[in-house]
């Protein structure tokens, strides 16, 4: 199986802030990575496909990079709205896997 | 725009077989990858398994001896069927489509306990 290791596992920041999220895979998944948040109590949603494409109506201040092993999630002036936790996830090969996560607070 | 709803019991008994099915609204369920996810109370995310076009499924090899996932296209839905199920099978199901897990159902918590 392929691991995805995320960090941090947590961090703090402040509304405005711009925040980065790493996550690396134990073998190259070329750009077959997406990232999704996920708010307590609701499902994941999906943010970013294909490593670096925005999904249909996420906000801009959203955007990823990377390819082969590691892979970037920057918000660019955090919202209140995106305090959440943050998972990648390859979907290169099966099965797919994902990060344990990172809680953004 | 397409949407997924979960159904089915919320518990189960140890030993038991859980099954759980995704109505898929707003789109066909011809084509595209249908997937089960779950996730146990406060912890990650684990990908269970996958259908896709006219029957072709790939299953975690974690579950692989266990899971079934099946796709009627008649009734624009999906099934998961997992027996014998014990208390670590306690979590959301959920269901999902896309590799890129692009539509999620909102989720359905099944507790398995006696």
């Amino acid at each position: 199986d392929i691991q995805m290791t995320q960090s941090p596992s947590s961090l703090s920041a402040s509304i405005g802030d711009s925040v980065t999220i790493t996550c690396r895979a134990s073998q190259g998944i070329s750009t077959s990575l997406s990232w999704h948040q996920q708010k307590p109590g609701k499902a994941p949603k999906l943010l970013i496909y294909a490593a670096s494409t925005l999904h249909s109506g996420v906000p801009s201040r959203f955007s990823g990079s990377g390819s082969g092993t590691d892979f970037t999630l920057t918000i660019s002036g955090l919202q209140p709205e995106d305090f959440a936790t943050y998972y990648c996830q390859q979907f290169f090969t099966t099965p797919w896997t994902f990060g344990q996560g990172t809680q953004v607070e | 725009q397409v949407q997924l709803q979960e159904s089915g019991p919320g518990l189960v008994k140890p030993s038991e077989t859980l099954s759980l099915t995704c109505t898929v609204s707003g789109g066909s369920i011809s084509n595209y990858f249908w997937s089960w996810i779950r996730q146990p109370p406060g912890k990650g995310l684990e990908w269970i398994g996958y259908s896709q076009n006219g029957g072709s499924t790939n299953y975690n090899p974690s579950l692989k001896s266990r899971v079934t996932i099946l796709v009627d296209a008649s009734r624009n839905q999906f099934s998961l069927k997992l027996p014998s199920v014990t208390a670590a099978d306690t979590a959301v199901y959920y269901c999902v489509r896309d590799r890129e897990l692009g539509h999620w159902g909102q989720g359905t918590l099944v507790t398995v306990s006696s």
